[in-house]
């Protein structure tokens, strides 16, 4: 149990479809974090929310829409995405995101196949 | 940010000692080195954090010289459920985090 909850683990989608992946924090943390991890790449970080603000947008493209309704809540809302966005979307939290000392604590991630 | 360097992958064997180095050539002064871990298909996971010299936990150990320019991850008697990717990660202690990863060591432990 990470503290940190991702649903759904899996996910298949055409690219005409609407999706919503969505996480869950336990932790009491106020920052939130999207990241994209495809094959044999780097995690890249997508979106940072500090208490339900975007603080953070990486030049992503507006195909992916987040949503941070409160504190423990972070949603990626994904509507005509490409092949090539099929990735693994990992979702973090961490206690407070200005300091060295607060860790991210990551889910286990959504495998998302775009077909 | 400092750009860490690390070697692409390396192999062991079950019991022994592994040290990953990692080097952060433009480490700023209050910048902190963090090391985390990830299995396949799972999200990485905090390992450990120092500022200098030494620092153990019940999982690893992390070795930093005085200069900081580089550090060393430790793993006492590796065991097969090691197997993963280990990031190393200079963090601000100030400002607000955009961790970077890189690619990280792909770690394999064989019997």
């Amino acid at each position: 149990e990470t503290g940190v909850t991702q649903t759904p683990r899996h996910l298949v989608m055409g690219m005409t479809n609407k999706k919503s992946l969505k996480c869950e924090q336990h932790l009491g943390h106020n920052a939130m974090y999207w990241y994209k991890q495809s094959a044999k790449k780097p995690l890249e970080l997508m979106f940072v929310y500090s208490l339900e603000e975007r603080v953070e947008n990486n030049s992503v493209p507006s195909r992916f829409s987040p949503e941070c309704p409160n504190s423990s809540h972070l949603f990626l809302h994904l509507h005509t995405l490409q092949p090539e966005d099929s990735a693994l979307y990992l979702c973090a939290s961490s206690q407070d995101g200005s300091t060295a000392a607060s860790p991210l604590h990551f889910g286990n991630g959504t495998r998302l196949t775009v077909t | 940010l400092a750009k860490t360097t690390q070697p692409i992958s390396m192999d062991s064997y079950e019991g022994q000692e592994v040290n990953i180095t990692c080097s952060h050539n433009n480490i700023a002064t209050n910048d902190y080195i963090t090391w985390y871990q990830q299995f396949p298909s799972q999200g990485p996971r905090f390992i450990i954090q120092g500022y200098k010299t030494k620092v153990t936990n019940e999982v690893a150990s992390l070795f930093i010289p005085a200069d900081r320019k580089s550090s060393t991850l430790s793993l006492p008697r590796v065991s097969l459920s090691d197997t993963a990717v280990y990031y190393c990660l200079v963090v601000m202690n100030t400002g607000f985090q955009k961790l970077v990863f890189g690619t990280g060591t792909r770690l394999l432990v064989s019997p």
